[in-house]
């Protein structure tokens, strides 16, 4: 079945360092592809998306491009703040069909 | 759009007790989704419906758990005999067909 894969955390970054959270997928047909980020109690809020092969979703500074070649959907941000520190899930999912699939998350911590 | 609403937020049973959990999706979001996300992991799914219609039930975890969706407007998630196990968040999330699912803030089940 679809499954994602995303990089072991947590991640501890200082307030402006450059972000990247590694996520690949495995998927049978062509999912459309995800980034939630959970903040300390809350509930998963839709950070960013890309419905086909080299779209760029972006919002809030951060970006991920859909590499249909590589199965990758890597979250990058150029200059993370501490207002950032947060769980982020990549999750897979045919639109029209089926459910999201998540990774198991990626604890991020920015420090001043 | 009020968002997804979900309670309670907090429910702590006693070890063999039945607990009800109630998610009120987006007005006019004709599917609802619920998960189970516990410690480290990312959100796993359990169910879901098309308006009234359940799609899928077979991810549910055992035939202690049932869900509802009568009308096709708000939705119950049922935990019957609760075991320690049953511990974690259940989301509720809601979207239109063919666009990206908002999640509720969650429900946290302690089974004591």
């Amino acid at each position: 079945g679809d499954s994602v894969t995303q990089m072991e955390g947590p991640v501890t970054l200082s307030e402006e360092a450059f972000l990247t959270i590694n996520c690949t997928y495995t998927a049978t047909g062509y999912p459309s592809l995800f980034w939630y980020v959970q903040y300390p109690g809350e509930g998963l809020q839709l950070l960013l998306k890309a419905t086909k092969a080299d779209d760029k979703g972006s919002n809030k500074g951060f970006e991920a491009t859909y590499r249909k070649e590589t199965t990758s959907f890597h979250l990058e941000k150029g200059s993370v703040q501490v207002s950032d520190s947060a769980v982020y899930f990549c999750a897979l999912s045919d639109l029209g069909n089926t459910p999201l699939v998540f990774g198991k998350g990626t604890r991020l911590s920015v420090i001043a | 759009d009020t968002g997804v609403s979900q309670n309670p937020r907090h429910k702590i049973t006693k070890r063999g007790q039945n607990v009800t959990f109630r998610c009120d999706p987006i007005s006019e979001h004709n599917r609802l989704y619920w998960y189970r996300q516990t410690l480290g992991q990312g959100p796993e799914f359990l169910t879901y419906f098309q308006n009234e219609a359940q799609l899928e039930k077979s991810r549910l975890l055992s035939d202690r758990f049932s869900a509802e969706r009568p009308k096709g407007s708000f939705s119950t998630l049922e935990i019957q005999r609760t075991e320690q196990g049953d511990s974690a968040m259940y989301l509720c999330a809601s979207a239109r067909t063919n666009t990206e699912a908002f999640f509720g803030q969650g429900t946290r089940l302690t089974v004591v």
